[in-house]
């Protein structure tokens, strides 16, 4: 069964930096590029960030260029968001995503999310 | 970055009706269209991939259709379940978006 636990959410003053991880399970983590998305309170989903599988190709939303950093480990079944200058409008629920690998590119798996909360 | 825009944004309607979302990209996508639905506190659900490709698993009352820039989201029988928030997403673009999302409401 494919699983994807998010972890490091919190909360956190505006211009703070945080960390978010994903654990993957249940399949070959290796194999499947991965996405970050996000959705702030009452508000719709908003992609943030996406990883190939050998972390040769990275791309950003406008949004959080030059402040947030996915990155992975692929010996330890994991995915990673650093998040620096952290703004009261990146408040939300941040989610793990694994993307298909077939070529269509939607995301076929999700996780619970984990809360970030940026505030004085 | 390519838009993507949802119509309606919200709609009421009963057991049984037939409900059409559309979504429409402010650039020709061919048919890299996925639908998701988003039930309050939950992680969304994949539905619809490639803009009429059904995933394994989810009933065949919905459905898409679509290509280019004009897409549409159809639950022909609509039932107590499917009472949510529904999204459509490009991944044509290495910066994927979302539309604005659809709540599907009891009428």
């Amino acid at each position: 069964e494919v699983q994807l636990v998010e972890s490091g959410g919190g909360l956190v003053k505006p211009g703070g930096s945080l960390r978010l991880s994903c654990a993957a399970s249940g399949f070959t983590f290796s194999s499947y590029n991965m996405n970050w998305v996000r959705q702030a309170p009452g508000k719709g989903l908003e992609w943030v960030s996406s990883i190939s599988s050998s972390s040769s190709y990275i791309y950003y939303a406008d949004s959080v260029k030059g402040r947030f950093t996915i990155s992975r480990d692929n010996a330890k079944n994991s995915l990673y968001l650093q998040m620096n200058s952290l703004r009261a409008e990146d408040t939300a629920v941040y989610y793990c995503a694994r993307v298909e690998g077939s070529g269509w590119y939607y995301i076929d798996y999700w996780g619970q999310g984990t809360l970030v909360t940026v505030s004085s | 970055d390519i838009q993507m825009t949802q119509s309606p944004s919200s709609l009421s309607a009963s057991v049984g009706d037939r409900v059409t979302i559309t979504c429409r990209a402010s650039q020709s996508i061919s048919n890299y269209l996925n639908w998701y639905q988003q039930k309050p506190g939950k992680a969304p659900k994949l539905l619809i991939y490639a803009a009429s490709s059904l995933q394994s698993g989810v009933p065949s009352r919905f459905s898409g259709s679509g290509s280019g820039t004009d897409f549409i989201f159809t639950i022909s029988s609509l039932q107590p379940e499917d009472f949510a928030t529904y999204y459509c997403q490009q991944s044509y673009s290495t910066l994927r978006t979302f539309g604005q999302g659809t709540k599907v409401e009891i009428k």
